[in-house]
């Protein structure tokens, strides 16, 4: 079972912002571990969006950004755009786990 | 241009063994960790076991018991999943992942594109 929490879901309009939000504890976000996300269209293998809490890799747009606080995470997409419908996961590490690496539950992103 | 192909998925009935491959190219593979990765059709991503550059380091989720083994042939290219004692609930696409960096887990920044396995009598 997942330890990082997630919405199961959100949506927006064209061109709204709107956030993913990923809730974890004091064992993995919480003790300083950082938080990457993935993008995952259905279909398709998922793919690094952002990693070390707020990096973007390379080609990535900016419309895509990540921060941490505390013993949680977000990853925030302004401009939505049609392509960005998708499920996005979180994933960080738990000490309480052996060092794990941890994924969240999931949103699925909704571009109405 | 980074790619990793997995392969050795397939029907498989309960109780029985299976070993998947992964074979890696366009970076060089004894620079990074690897992982397994699975995901049940329509769920969420679960992370299955992590090994590093040199294999000094291996890891498994909890919920395998013991069941699987991890293991990468770095002359080869090659990642490998040995899964024993197969049960229904491991029914899942496989994928195969590069870390960001080769002895410790962090971002997974390359996936391939997975391998089906199906546990049924």
């Amino acid at each position: 079972q997942s330890v990082l929490t997630q919405p199961p879901s959100v949506s927006g309009a064209p061109g709204q912002r709107v956030t993913i939000s990923c809730t974890g504890s004091s064992s993995n976000i919480g003790a300083g571990n950082d938080v990457h996300w993935y993008q995952q269209v259905p279909g398709t293998a998922p793919k690094l969006l952002i990693y070390g809490n707020y990096n973007r890799p390379s080609g990535v747009p900016d419309r895509f950004s990540g921060a941490k606080s505390g013993t949680s995470a977000s990853l925030a997409i302004t401009g939505l755009q049609a392509e960005d419908e998708a499920d996005y996961y979180c994933q960080s590490n738990d000490s309480s786990l052996r060092g794990s690496c941890v994924f969240g539950t999931g949103t699925k992103v909704t571009v109405l | 241009e980074v790619q990793l192909v997995e392969s050795g998925g397939g029907l498989v009935q309960p109780g029985m063994s299976l070993r998947l491959s992964c074979a890696a190219s366009g970076f060089i593979f004894d620079d990074y960790a690897m992982h397994w990765v699975r995901q049940t059709p329509g769920k969420g991503l679960e992370w299955v076991s992590g090994i590093t550059w040199n294999s000094g380091t291996i890891a498994y989720a909890d919920a395998l018991e013991g069941r699987f083994t991890i293991s990468r042939d770095n002359a080869k290219n090659s990642l490998y999943l040995q899964m024993n004692s197969l049960r229904a609930e491991d029914t899942a696409l496989y994928y195969c992942a590069k870390d960001h960096y080769s002895s410790s887990w962090y971002s997974l920044d390359f996936w391939g594109q997975g391998t089906l396995v199906t546990v049924s009598s």
